[in-house]
């Protein structure tokens, strides 16, 4: 049972352009939303986040936006580089859950900026 | 600042062998985890601990066990290797009362044959 689902695995863009990576999610328990970026031989590293509370949240040239209505989670891009390739984890939790990493995690989208 | 680090970065089984790797973290997080990454699965919890002398059971914590009997480092065990197991191993840290960002290592790649 996949709480939450990333159905694009890839992503191709030029560079200069958007990035738009989508999420969707099962568990109206969810309140607390993050994504995580990962190179290859490398750690996942955490991206930006969001609470339930809110609809956005903008950090540089990343925006997370979330639709809870539609249970739904998107992470743009913008202008996207080529050092943004990599995967990207679409990531929930819910209350108390934050607190011991219990986190769901999707499948990953990666994203392949072309020069 | 080392932040994470897992030994053995790589490492090779047959099956019925036994394991460790070993997870140290010089943060002073008082959390750390150990995850599973299986292709098309995202990363799956194993076990975690919230702190020195603690461990707890995760999403898909059978085969395994761990320790923590320092809080710098945290133990995941295998004590009898199976295939299914074969899988890409991360270990991750945080402060106590996080926001769920974690501080992961640079992963540790098990094959059971």
């Amino acid at each position: 049972d996949q709480q939450v689902k990333q159905n694009s695995p890839s992503l191709s863009v030029q560079e200069g352009r958007i990035s738009i990576l989508n999420c969707d999610y099962t568990n109206s328990m969810f309140d607390y939303f993050l994504w995580y970026k990962k190179y290859p031989a490398e750690g996942p590293t955490f991206l930006i986040s969001i609470s339930s509370i809110k609809d956005k949240n903008e950090d540089g040239r990343f925006t997370v936006f979330l639709n809870k209505s539609a249970k739904h989670l998107s992470l743009h891009i913008v202008p996207s580089q080529p050092g943004d390739s990599a995967v990207y984890f679409c990531v929930s939790a819910s209350a108390g859950g934050t607190s011991y990493g219990k986190l769901t995690f999707g499948q990953g989208t990666i994203l392949t900026v072309h020069p | 600042n080392a932040g994470v680090t897992q030994t053995p970065k790589f490492r090779v089984l047959k099956t019925g062998q036994s394991m460790t790797l070993l997870c140290a973290q010089d943060m002073n997080h008082e959390y750390m985890y150990w995850y599973r990454q299986d292709p098309g699965m995202g990363l799956r919890l194993i076990h975690y601990s919230v702190g020195e002398g603690t461990t707890a059971k995760g999403e898909v914590p059978d085969g395994y066990n761990v320790s923590r009997l320092k809080k710098q480092n945290f133990l995941l065990g295998l004590e009898s290797a199976a295939p299914s197991q074969t899988s890409v191993y991360f270990c991750a840290s945080s402060y106590f009362r996080d926001t769920g960002e974690l501080f992961f290592g640079e992963g540790s790649r098990l094959t059971v044959l």
